[in-house]
């Protein structure tokens, strides 16, 4: 069965340090999403991506933030700067044309 | 502004105690309401989509329904590997983003 696949599963970066963060969607699925979960809160929107660009961002999606799709399978989130606060597991997710979106296992952020 | 709220935010059943999980949301230009369930340390595995009032969804002992206003996640006779926490996400908006709800952690005891 098609998943959505995510590395690492686990990252431990020094805080202003740069990260990026990759996902594979499933394939033949158009648009692209990052989600993040701080420990014991809810699932946050961040971004996503249709067409080769952002469509629609969070607040929590500023400049430190960038999203590009490389080549033909690759979806990166890049974190330029790392905080504290970046500490979460961020999910990537994938949606075609029916409604529902299949999220990776996520990669868990640890900032130190 | 949109929002998403699940209740209650943890449930404890014995095994074989059927019930239901809330989720009730406010947002302008609804295209679906979707199910989830999430194991710790997991990404959210997807359960159901409910696209009008009226719907219904079944698989295994979970059926979701869904009102104007709500939606229901009955869990008839439970078992101990339905212990997860099930997530609600309405999808609305011209990209179709989904809104989260914190969710409620259901916890069934053998």
């Amino acid at each position: 069965e098609p998943e959505v696949t995510q590395t690492p599963s686990h990252q431990v970066t020094q805080m202003g340090q740069e990260v990026i963060l990759r996902c594979v969607p499933i394939s033949n699925h158009l648009y692209f999403y990052w989600y993040r979960q701080i420990l014991g809160q809810k699932v946050e929107f961040l971004v996503s991506f249709y067409n080769n660009e952002i469509s629609e961002k969070s607040e929590i999606f500023d400049d430190q933030f960038s999203v590009e799709r490389p080549d033909g399978s690759n979806f990166t989130l890049k974190i330029r700067s790392t905080k504290l606060e970046d500490s979460a597991m961020y999910f990537c997710a994938s949606r075609g044309a029916p409604a529902e979106a299949f999220f990776g296992q996520g990669t868990r952020l640890t900032v130190v | 502004e949109d929002q998403v709220t699940q209740s209650p935010e943890a449930l404890r059943l014995q095994e074989g105690e059927s019930s239901s999980l809330n989720c009730s949301y406010t947002v302008s230009g609804l295209r679906g309401l979707f199910w989830y369930r999430q194991d710790p340390g997991k990404g959210p595995e997807f359960l159901f989509t409910l696209y009008s009032a009226g719907e219904e969804k079944e698989k295994e002992r979970l059926k979701a329904t869904l009102t104007k206003k709500e939606s229901f996640l009955h869990i008839t006779a439970p078992k101990p590997e339905d212990s997860a926490t099930y997530l609600c996400a309405v999808q609305a908006g011209n990209f179709n983003k989904f809104y989260f709800g914190s969710g409620t952690k259901l916890n069934v005891k053998p």
